[in-house]
C-alpha cells in the first residue's frame, strides 16, 4: 500500500514553459513534504519542502503547493530549463526525525 | 562543506558473500538513515540511527541485515549471506536531530553504494 504516489512516471516539456510535477499521498499524519531531483548515478538532492501549516513555499524557480484537504502537493519549475531533466522524488514524513516515505518518481525532460 | 559519504561507490559479490557499506553523515549531523532503491522504484527506509543507538529498524528486510554506528558518526551497513534479490543502490542519508521545522527538516543524501550480488 503506497502512502505517496507519483501517478506519472514522465513528464516532457519545452524549455522556458512551465513544469508541474504531482504528488498525493494517504497518510493524515504526515507533516512535512519535500521534494528530491536525482540525476542518475548520484543521490537525491534536496530541493524544497513544506510543512503542512502552510500551502505554498517558494524558492526561485521552483514553487511547492500543498492541498491538504485533497492530500495532494505538487511541484511547479518556471521557466523549466534543460539541467533540471532528471528524476524527481516527492517524500513525506510525520513530526520529528521520522523517516522518509518515498513516491516511486517522475521523470522530467526539458526539451531545447 | 563536505557532504554525506558513502563508499564502495560499486560492490560486485556472489551470493552467499558478506557485505559492508560505509556511510560519512554530515558533520553535527546525528540522524542517520539507511534506504534501499530498486530499479523504477523511490528509496525504501531500512534503518534509523540517532546518535549511536538505532532509533528505528523497522525497514530491515530480514536478520541478514545489521547495521552498526558504535560513535555516532559513521555508520556500516551489513549484509550476511547475500541474495541476487539484495541487488540494490544503498543510500544513507544524514539530517540535524532537534530540528523542527524548515529545511533542518530535510535529510540529505550520499551518492550511494550500487550492490551487485551475483
Amino acid at each position: 500500500d503506497q502512502q505517496v504516489k507519483q501517478n506519472s512516471p514522465s513528464l516532457s516539456v519545452q524549455e522556458g514553459r512551465i513544469s508541474i510535477l504531482n504528488c498525493d499521498y494517504t497518510n493524515s499524519m504526515f507533516d512535512y513534504f519535500l521534494w528530491y531531483k536525482k540525476y542518475p548515478a548520484e543521490g537525491p538532492t534536496f530541493l524544497i519542502s513544506i510543512s503542512s501549516i502552510k500551502d505554498k513555499n517558494e524558492d526561485g524557480r521552483f514553487t511547492v503547493f500543498l492541498n491538504k484537504s485533497a492530500k495532494h502537493l505538487s511541484l511547479h519549475i518556471v521557466p523549466s530549463q534543460p539541467g533540471d531533466s532528471a528524476v524527481y522524488f516527492c517524500a513525506a514524513r510525520d513530526s520529528g526525525n521520522t523517516p522518509l516515505v518515498f513516491g516511486k518518481g517522475t521523470r522530467l525532460s526539458v526539451i531545447a | 562543506g563536505a557532504g554525506v559519504s558513502q563508499t564502495p561507490s560499486n560492490k560486485v559479490t556472489e551470493k552467499g558473500k558478506y557485505v559492508e557499506l560505509r556511510c560519512d553523515p554530515i558533520s553535527g549531523h546525528t540522524a542517520l538513515y539507511w534506504y534501499r532503491q530498486s530499479l523504477g522504484q523511490g528509496p525504501e527506509f531500512l534503518i534509523y540511527f540517532q546518535g549511536t543507538g538505532a532509533a528505528d529498524d523497522s525497514g530491515l528486510p530480514n536478520d541478514r541485515f545489521f547495521a552498526v554506528r558504535p560513535e555516532g558518526s559513521v555508520s556500516t551497513l551489513k549484509i550476511q549471506r547475500t541474495e541476487r534479490g539484495d541487488s540494490a543502490v544503498y543510500l544513507c542519508a544524514s539530517s540535524l536531530r532537534s530540528a523542527t521545522s524548515g529545511s533542518g527538516r530535510a535529510q540529505y543524501f550520499g551518492p550511494g553504494t550500487r550492490l551487485t550480488v551475483l
